[in-house]
């Protein structure tokens, strides 16, 4: 069975400094990972995407992610956080049908 | 272009009547997806559509919920004798063909009284 566990509900992190979001996975083969954003009234989009290749990817929004296959991982990361970047974040896995995690929040302070 | 876009936006119903759901996909793309999002949690599948045939309805929670998609693009999910816990966001996404990167319309908040 495929899912995921993000282990952090909710994170404060101040203007300018960097962020770093756990995604774990759970899949029976090569996984497809994802990570999305939500903000309050929107849509889930989409910040980016792992098939295969480069195990580093980049995405929108200046975040970037790294598939780490040893430690079941996929770790989302920005180094410098923008007000703007206040939302909820989901990691999911899988082919057609998604498993999403919790999600964390992220809290932009000033 | 235009997103995937869902109607209605809201919809407050009572215990025990029927609502259905609608969801618009981009144009052109063949699969279609409904997700289920309860508050403080991820969407969870619900349905895949490829065309329209239903290729893996396995997240239905019970027979009181169906999704149609008859002529391959729009999709309607019906909800008979409403619960309660029926209480969600119900999130549409289509995707060009299966396996490519889905896209997420703004969801119907669905209270049920």
């Amino acid at each position: 069975a495929q899912s995921v566990t993000q282990p952090d509900i909710h994170i404060t992190v101040s203007e300018g400094a960097s962020l770093e979001l756990r995604c774990n996975y759970s899949y029976g083969a090569t996984p497809y990972l994802f990570w999305y954003v939500q903000s309050p009234g929107q849509g889930l989009q989409l910040l980016l995407k792992y098939f295969s290749g480069d195990t580093l990817v980049q995405g929108i929004k200046g975040f970037e992610a790294e598939f780490k296959r040893s430690q079941s991982s996929f770790n989302l990361r920005k180094p410098s956080v923008h007000w703007s970047d206040a939302a909820e974040y989901f990691c999911a896995v899988g082919d057609y049908k998604l498993s999403f995690g919790a999600g964390t929040t992220v809290t932009v302070r000033a | 272009g235009a997103g995937v876009s869902q109607t209605p936006s809201n919809k407050v119903t009572e215990k025990g009547k029927y609502v259905e759901l609608r969801c618009d996909p981009i144009s052109g793309h063949t699969a279609l997806y409904w997700y289920r999002q309860s508050l403080g949690q991820g969407p969870e599948f619900l349905i895949y559509f490829q065309g329209t045939g239903a290729a893996d309805d396995s997240g239905l929670p019970n027979d009181r919920f169906f999704a149609v998609r008859p002529e391959g693009s729009v999709s309607t999910l019906k909800i008979q004798r409403t619960e309660r816990g029926d209480s969600a966001v119900y999130l549409c996404a289509s995707s060009l063909n299966q396996g490519n990167e889905q896209f997420f319309g703004p969801g119907t908040r669905l209270t049920v009284l």
